[in-house]
């Protein structure tokens, strides 16, 4: 069974930064995009960033462009999120989620999920 | 940015009934639409994938149809673990978004 598992969340101060970790096992990581999904507390969902397979596109929302930045290392099975100048606003669980295999931004499997607070 | 509408905010209905749930995009996304479901704690699972594909695992109650700007994700009969939140996501055009959730409570 697919396998994500998140870290590196905890409490930062607005302005700060944050680089979350996205470890993938039980798939062939190489293959597939992948994305960064978030959830304010009792909020919906907000897509956030992808990456392609191979890493070579990437897209973001735009209420992280310029903030955020989506990496992967496929020697390493594992998604990154960088996340700079940092927002109340941006406190949430972070998910990653994978592509399916007969689609691209779709999300078949997700990790658990990391807290990000961002308070001072 | 594609904004997609979910009604209504919240179903209630008893097991058994049928519930229907809609999602209506501001701009056609084709066919590029699925359903989520979630329950707390947890993260979103995966229900229907192009509108009307189910997605590995899931149930043959849960149908989806559509295309274009309307969408409808339908539970034949209810069952007690299907009392959730229900979420769609437009891969149509950039970026992803998602509605707003609907929350299916037990009556």
């Amino acid at each position: 069974q697919v396998q994500l598992v998140e870290s590196g969340g905890g409490v930062v101060q607005p302005g700060g930064s944050l680089r979350l970790s996205c470890a993938a096992s039980r798939f062939t990581f190489s293959s597939y995009g992948m994305h960064w999904v978030r959830q304010a507390p009792g909020k919906g969902l907000e897509w956030v960033a992808f990456i392609r397979y191979d890493g070579s596109n990437k897209y973001y929302a735009d209420s992280v462009k310029g903030r955020f930045t989506i990496s992967r290392d496929n020697s390493r099975n594992t998604l990154y999120l960088q996340m700079n100048s940092l927002r109340a606003e941006d406190t949430a669980v972070y998910y990653c989620a994978k592509d399916p295999p007969y689609s691209s931004s779709y999300f078949d499997y997700w990790g658990q999920g990391t807290l990000v607070t961002v308070s001072s | 940015e594609i904004v997609l509408t979910q009604s209504p905010a919240t179903l209630s209905l008893s097991p058994g009934e049928r519930a229907t749930l809609s999602c209506r995009a501001s701009q056609s996304v084709s066919i590029y639409l699925a359903w989520y479901q979630q329950k707390p704690g947890q993260a979103p699972r995966l229900l229907i994938y192009d509108a009307s594909n189910r997605a590995t695992g899931i149930p043959a109650r849960f149908s989806g149809s559509g295309s274009g700007t309307d969408f409808t994700l339908t539970i034949s009969s209810l069952e007690p673990e299907d009392f959730a939140v229900y979420y769609c996501q437009q891969r149509g055009n950039w970026p992803i978004t998602f509605g707003q959730g609907t929350r299916l409570e037990i009556k």
